[in-house]
């Protein structure tokens, strides 16, 4: 257990549909990362946040977006959904910006049909 | 964008003998990370070893070790006496203080009895 918890495991929705997947990092970590993982695209760096700030963006669509919480605990919220945005969710967390090893949740699986 | 090349997408070894996986990588930076993640069909993202480019001793986990070469960007993994439970997918990832954690398209490993 890597003491990182998201929300939901696993999801089902339609095209053109919005969902929100949620992470609580590890107790102490300031960093959230948020990363993509299909199939054919490997592991794709979305977005990452800082002490409630966004630190660091990577290929994050236009229609999706995150934030995170003064609790620390973070959102990711994926709208107009297509079904080549089906793939694994993953949330990290480290302690600081950068150099620190980074704890990956279980994922959550998304997939639209 | 660092690039993080994993050259082999598929190797094999048999239990008890050594392998090792290949990673190269694209930076102008002196002062890095590097890891190896393990993904195991639980889809769990593992930390298996951190590098600090300015170390120059290489890391070392138990069975897992890195030949980290700073002037040729190269830092491979070996993992020595094989087990069956170190079949998995491998990443090579890299991180600087401007970059969040990159990582290549990976390298499936498989270990036979």
């Amino acid at each position: 257990d890597s003491g990182v918890t998201q929300t939901p495991k696993h999801l089902i929705t339609a095209t053109g549909q919005r969902v929100t997947l949620r992470c609580s990092p590890r107790s102490g970590d300031l960093s959230v990362y948020w990363y993509q993982q299909s199939l054919d695209q490997g592991l794709q760096f979305l977005i990452q946040y800082y002490n409630g700030e966004e630190r660091a963006k990577g290929n994050i669509l236009e229609r999706f977006s995150a934030q995170q919480f003064p609790d620390l605990h973070s959102e990711l919220n994926l709208s107009s959904l297509e079904l080549g945005d089906s793939a694994l969710y993953f949330c990290a967390s480290s302690v600081a910006k950068s150099g620190n090893t980074i704890y990956f949740g279980e994922g959550s699986w998304l997939t639209v049909v | 964008a660092q690039t993080v090349t994993q050259s082999q997408p598929e190797m094999s070894v048999q239990e008890a003998e050594t392998v090792t996986l290949s990673c190269t990588y694209d930076t102008s930076e002196s002062d890095y990370y590097l890891f190896w993640y393990k993904q195991p069909p639980s889809r769990q993202m593992i930390l298996v070893i951190r590098q600090e480019a300015y170390k120059q001793q290489n890391a070392t986990e138990n069975r897992f070790s890195v030949n980290f070469q700073k002037a040729a960007k190269s830092f491979s993994l070996k993992i020595s006496d094989s087990q069956l439970g170190d079949a998995a997918m491998y990443f090579c990832a890299y991180e600087n203080s401007g970059y969040a954690l990159n990582f290549g398209k990976g390298t499936s490993l498989l270990v036979t009895p």
